[in-house]
């Protein structure tokens, strides 16, 4: 069965940094794509970024890059999301989510728990 | 990058249909078939309904049909039940400086 199990909430201050990780079982995990969804309170999704761990190909949107880094390490079938330095406006919950197919990388069959970041002073 | 448009909520009776609409451009829904929608209930993860425009995975009621026409995609469900009302978005790979999937805002449905 595949899973993707995240870390749990964080409550953090502005400035602070972070990292929040999905562990995957279930499937090879360097042969699936691996990407991450931001969704603010009360707001739709947005979609981040997403890694192969294979070979460790990060694709970012515009408007997430230089924002967060997404890295994975495949000893541990875990993917990570990070940020060095957070805002008030980083408060929301980050879902992974990998597709089916290895061939696919732009639609999710597969979602975490999901982590809720609150960035707070 | 701007999100795909949706309406920001639909309504419909118990057992009707409805459609979902989701505007984008010829650099995302028009140029490819790869706009998916999903379904998210409060509280939850999203759940993959559509893919690549028109397909269902693999425990999708029938109930649920994707299409595009040029920029628009839609999702229509017929057969409204009370487990329908939830969020539903769609997504599309898009390309422009860079490849990556944009979101639309969101559609609330709401089962009368």
């Amino acid at each position: 069965e595949v899973q993707l199990v995240q870390s749990g909430a964080e409550v953090k201050k502005p400035g602070e940094s972070l990292k929040i990780s999905c562990k995957g079982s279930g499937y090879s995990f360097t042969s699936y794509w691996i990407g991450w969804v931001r969704q603010m309170p009360g707001k739709g999704l947005e979609w981040m970024g997403i890694i192969y761990p294979g070979d460790s190909d990060t694709r970012y949107s515009p408007s997430f890059q230089g924002q967060v880094t997404i890295t994975a390490d495949k000893s541990i079938s875990t993917a990570y999301l990070q940020w060095s330095s957070l805002k008030a406006s980083d408060t929301a919950i980050y879902y992974c989510a990998k597709p089916r197919y290895s061939n696919t990388w732009y639609y999710f069959d597969y979602w975490g728990q999901g982590t809720l970041v609150t960035v707070s002073s | 990058q701007s999100a795909l448009t949706q309406p920001a909520s639909v309504s419909g009776s118990f057992g009707q249909s409805i459609t979902i609409s989701c505007i984008g451009t010829s650099s995302d829904v028009g140029g490819y078939k790869y706009v998916s929608w999903y379904q998210q209930h409060p509280g939850k993860a999203p759940k993959l309904m559509i893919h690549d425009v028109s397909n269902r995975p693999s425990g999708v009621s029938n109930r649920f049909s994707g299409s595009k026409s040029g920029n628009t995609a839609s999702l229509t469900i017929s057969g409204l039940q009370a487990e329908d009302e939830a969020d539903y978005y769609c997504s599309s790979y898009t390309s422009s400086s860079t490849s990556f999937v944009v979101f639309g805002g969101g559609t609330k449905l709401t089962v009368l």
